[in-house]
């Protein structure tokens, strides 16, 4: 059975600095894995989507990296803000019918 | 605006009340799904579907039902809600299943008193 770990499970740091979410998970078969923001009181919003042929992938200053051979992942953001405080969800998708998500960072940027 | 909606957002019900909460895309999306999220199991797979009129369990099926006769929409039914349903429930839709980007609802809290 598919097991999706993240680690810290909070994080608050300065304004400014780099970061980096980490995620684990326990079966390489991936089709891909993905990671979303949740915003208290809203829904999930797809940040980046890695396939699983892929090594990482960028969206502005964001970077996500791919390992499935060690089964982990590794979400980058570069220069933080205080807009960036949310959780950071990241989820695998095993088969075609689902995704299963790890519990989640919850990310506080101070000004 | 391409978007996934769920109603109600908010609902507060008693044990045995049948409830639906709707679920609609405007993205002309193949595939949908349903998910609970609880505190320290996160988000848990209820149901999906992979087309109109085609449906399947998830990991937490029991005490659930769905349909999908329309391609947009997918509600979400409990016939006989119990207070181990109180959650956050959250739709979610994509083009196709596993490989594509996922579109999640907003999500919809329930407290079964």
């Amino acid at each position: 059975k598919q097991e999706v770990t993240q680690i810290p499970a909070a994080l608050s740091v300065p304004e400014g600095e780099n970061l980096v979410l980490n995620c684990s998970f326990t079966d390489s078969a991936i089709y891909n894995l993905q990671w979303f923001r949740q915003d208290p009181g809203k829904g999930l919003t797809s940040l980046l989507l890695i396939q699983s042929s892929q090594r990482e992938q960028t969206s502005g200053r964001l970077n996500a990296s791919l390992d499935k051979s060690s089964g982990r992942s590794t979400l980058y953001i570069a220069a933080s803000q205080p807009g960036d405080s949310a959780t950071y969800l990241c989820a695998v998708v095993p088969g075609a019918q689902k995704l299963v998500f790890g519990q989640g960072t919850r990310l506080t940027i101070n000004p | 605006e391409a978007q996934v909606t769920q109603n109600p957002r908010y609902l507060i019900t008693v044990t045995g009340k049948k409830l639906t909460v709707t679920c609609s895309q405007n993205m002309n999306h193949e595939y949908m799904s349903w998910y609970r999220q609880d505190p320290g199991l996160g988000l848990r797979q209820i149901y999906y579907s992979m087309n109109v009129e085609v449906t399947d369990k998830g990991d937490v099926p029991e005490g659930y039902k769905v349909s999908r006769k329309e391609k947009r929409n997918f509600p979400l039914i409990l016939e006989s809600p119990s207070p181990n349903q109180t959650s956050l429930y959250f739709c979610a839709s994509s083009p196709l299943a596993g490989a594509e980007t996922q579109y999640f609802g907003p999500g919809t809290r329930l407290l079964v008193l």
